[in-house]
């Protein structure tokens, strides 16, 4: 596709609830990295894979956040028992595998988590 | 640590004013600084970038200069347009490129 795409654009979830998030990123890139955005705030940085293998996941809140990349292309993001507390926005973006500072993100437009 | 700090918001402005958002940061080390632009309902794009001190990024009118003395990167426009209007992200690169620290965002409201 032209873009990064997220899915769903909006979710909402019964505290307790799992829910698992989804990115497809520009075709060929090879680094994707998952931000969590809390209202009114900046992203805040999650974890970040380089193809398959994730590199960081030292921004993860809590062992309920899991994130993988099975094939290096595809990322979901699951969120396990989810908490009233983990309502933001979740962003994904990548990066070409020419970019190897990763100076140039491309974002999607993320997906909006509501827990109830 | 690493962080950023950015003036807050809004900032409302008649069209063709001068623009200027402050942004401050704290590093080990050199990283690279970076203003990103959410225009409503769109994902976040890169603005303009600097990669080291005296760096100047430009872009669409808007520039900032990378200060090392006073760890500064603000963002200047002479002139701006309503289809300025967006959430304007101040971040920096840690040195190895594998994690960007962003700033809360400063909105921008340019009125016609």
């Amino acid at each position: 596709g032209a873009g990064v795409s997220q899915s769903p654009r909006y979710k909402v979830a019964k505290r307790g609830q799992d829910v698992a998030l989804r990115c497809d990123p520009i075709s060929g890139h090879v680094s994707l990295f998952w931000y969590q955005q809390a209202l009114g705030q900046g992203p805040e940085f999650l974890t970040y894979f380089q193809n398959e293998a994730q590199l960081d996941k030292s921004g993860l809140p809590s062992d309920r956040f899991f994130a993988e990349r099975p094939e290096g292309s595809v990322s979901t993001l699951k969120i396990q028992r989810t908490q009233q507390e983990d309502s933001a926005v979740y962003l994904c973006a990548s990066s070409s595998r020419r970019d190897r500072l990763n100076e140039k993100l491309f974002f999607g437009s993320g997906t909006q988590l509501s827990v109830l | 640590g690493n962080s950023v700090t950015q003036m807050e918001g809004p900032v409302t402005l008649s069209e063709e004013a001068f623009l200027t958002i402050n942004c401050t940061y704290t590093a080990t080390g050199y990283p690279s600084l970076f203003w990103y632009v959410q225009y409503p309902g769109e994902g976040l794009q890169l603005l303009l970038k600097a990669t080291k001190a005296d760096d100047k990024g430009s872009n669409k009118g808007f520039e900032a200069t990378y200060r090392k003395e006073t760890t500064s990167f603000h963002l200047e426009k002479g002139s701006v347009q309503v289809s300025d209007s967006a959430v304007y992200f101040c971040a920096l690169n840690t040195e190895y490129g594998n994690k960007l620290v962003f700033g809360a965002g400063t909105i921008l409201r340019v009125k016609s």
